[in-house]
């Protein structure tokens, strides 16, 4: 099936570790995207790419980082320098790079930091 | 920068009431979505409104775009339990940055039975 998979579901990490999130997709969609959700908070954008080996800062890319050197793949580095990451961290794809339509979650990853 | 604010923040409502949340943007859309997270899951993508002016419906659901395009609202006619979760907008700039999607804070639904 069709779909996009993120890993691990659930990550401890101590202070000053970074830490990769991984994100598939096989949807042939264009467009990718890292969200963040604080309890109780809407989704927030870290960073987006419309197509492979292009990507942008989103409105809290501060502390993150992002690559796509492939169009199903889009991971996120969630760095030492990110002061608050204990949160839930949400990719999601759309298809074409006009980003018109709805967007496809992942079921998400949890970051707690220790 | 685009802000999406969007209430009532919670809605507490007995089976078979109706219920309504509201979405505002400080800008002009080009178009908005709506969402469906359920508790512990991840968001759903429940429909998106392009024209101004635009009424869509899925089966109790009614969705509405405003003629200025700044502002939505869902509509769900006799609430069930299988209603409740917290639904987002998240509304789409013209022109530049029109790849971003900017989410509201969400409305989150209990329905007592």
């Amino acid at each position: 099936d069709g779909g996009i998979t993120q890993s691990p579901k659930y990550l401890f990490r101590k202070e000053g570790q970074n830490v990769t999130l991984s994100c598939e997709q096989n949807l042939n969609h264009d467009a990718m995207y890292w969200y963040r959700q604080d309890p109780g908070q809407g989704l927030r954008l870290i960073y987006y790419s419309q197509i492979v080996n292009d990507f942008q800062k989103g409105d809290i890319a501060e502390g993150y980082s992002v690559s796509r050197e492939k169009k199903e793949s889009f991971p996120l580095t969630v760095t030492s320098a990110q002061k608050n990451p204990t949160a839930f961290y949400l990719c999601a794809s759309t298809f074409g790079t006009a980003a018109t339509g709805g967007l496809f979650f992942g079921e998400g990853s949890r970051l707690t930091v220790l | 920068g685009q802000q999406v604010m969007q209430i009532p923040q919670y809605q507490h409502v007995q089976e078979g009431e109706d219920f309504t949340t509201y979405c505002n943007s400080s800008t002009t859309l080009s178009n908005i979505q709506w969402y469906k997270q359920r508790p512990g899951g991840h968001p759903v993508f429940l429909i998106q409104l392009v024209k101004s002016g635009e009424v869509k419906k899925q089966k109790r659901l009614t969705f509405q775009f405003g003629e200025a395009k700044k502002n939505s609202s869902l509509h769900i006619t006799a609430t069930q339990t299988t209603d409740v979760g917290t639904y987002f907008c998240a509304g789409r700039k013209i022109g530049a940055n029109a790849g971003k999607s900017t989410f509201g804070d969400g409305t989150t639904l209990t329905v007592k039975p």
